[in-house]
């Protein structure tokens, strides 16, 4: 079964600081996609970034990057120049490759970005 | 090009009465899926819904049901609502096509928050 696991409960940057956020994974299949969303208090889910199992290099959108260590299973996600409205949950989830748009979600880290 | 959108963004309901939740997914997208999120058990799965056809389901009871209709839109209904049901729903749309490609991303909506008394 899918498994993703985020071990950071909170964490507390200053702003303007990078900060790397947390993510392995489980998976027997092959083909498989990690994403990270932003959740703020509002609760809608934001879309950061995306990254294929096949992908080559490393995702990266402007100030968003994911680290893809794919024999470590990991899927880091770091913030550069973090600013206030960062604050927020930071869920990392997966997808496979069976055919459907079932993501499973870790628990999630939040971010709290200090002036 | 206009969102996900989620109706109603808030509702209390009693246990046992149902309730059903509206998805409106983006203009051309054709799979929604759900999901359910608490504090304890986080983001779960509920189904997935692709050319008006369920394709995947999650470990819910038979209480959780879905439809999506021909125009793509979804919704969602819970029957004998209990405490346990409380909970932020969110819907998701993507194109459900082209798998694990890049641009195949789940946008979400701002969920309904369902609060059982």
């Amino acid at each position: 079964a899918q498994k993703i696991t985020q071990t950071q409960p909170g964490m507390f940057v200053q702003e303007k600081e990078a900060v790397t956020l947390d993510c392995t994974y489980d998976t027997s299949d092959p083909s498989y996609g990690l994403f990270w969303y932003k959740q703020p208090s509002s609760g809608e889910m934001i879309f950061l970034i995306y990254q294929g199992s096949y992908d080559q290099q490393n995702a990266t959108e402007g100030r968003y990057s994911l680290n893809f260590q794919k024999a470590r299973k990991s899927a880091n996600l770091v913030i550069s120049a973090s600013q206030l409205g960062d604050s927020a949950m930071y869920f990392c989830a997966m997808r496979d490759g069976g055919g459907a748009q079932k993501l499973v979600f870790g628990q999630g880290t939040r971010l709290t970005i200090n002036p | 090009k206009a969102g996900v959108t989620q109706t109603p963004r808030y509702l209390i309901k009693t246990r046992g009465q149902q309730v059903t939740l509206s998805c409106s997914p983006i203009s051309g997208h054709r799979s929604v899926s759900w999901y359910q999120q608490t504090p304890g058990q986080g983001l779960q799965f509920l189904f997935e819904y692709f050319s008006e056809t369920q394709r995947n389901k999650g470990n819910f009871p038979g209480r959780f049901s879905g439809r999506q209709f021909s125009n793509s839109r979804s919704e969602m209904n819970v029957s004998t609502l209990e405490l346990g049901d409380s909970a932020l729903y969110l819907c998701a749309s993507s194109t459900g096509t082209g798998l694990n490609s890049g641009a195949n991303v789940l946008t979400f909506g701002a969920g309904s928050r369902l609060t059982v008394l």
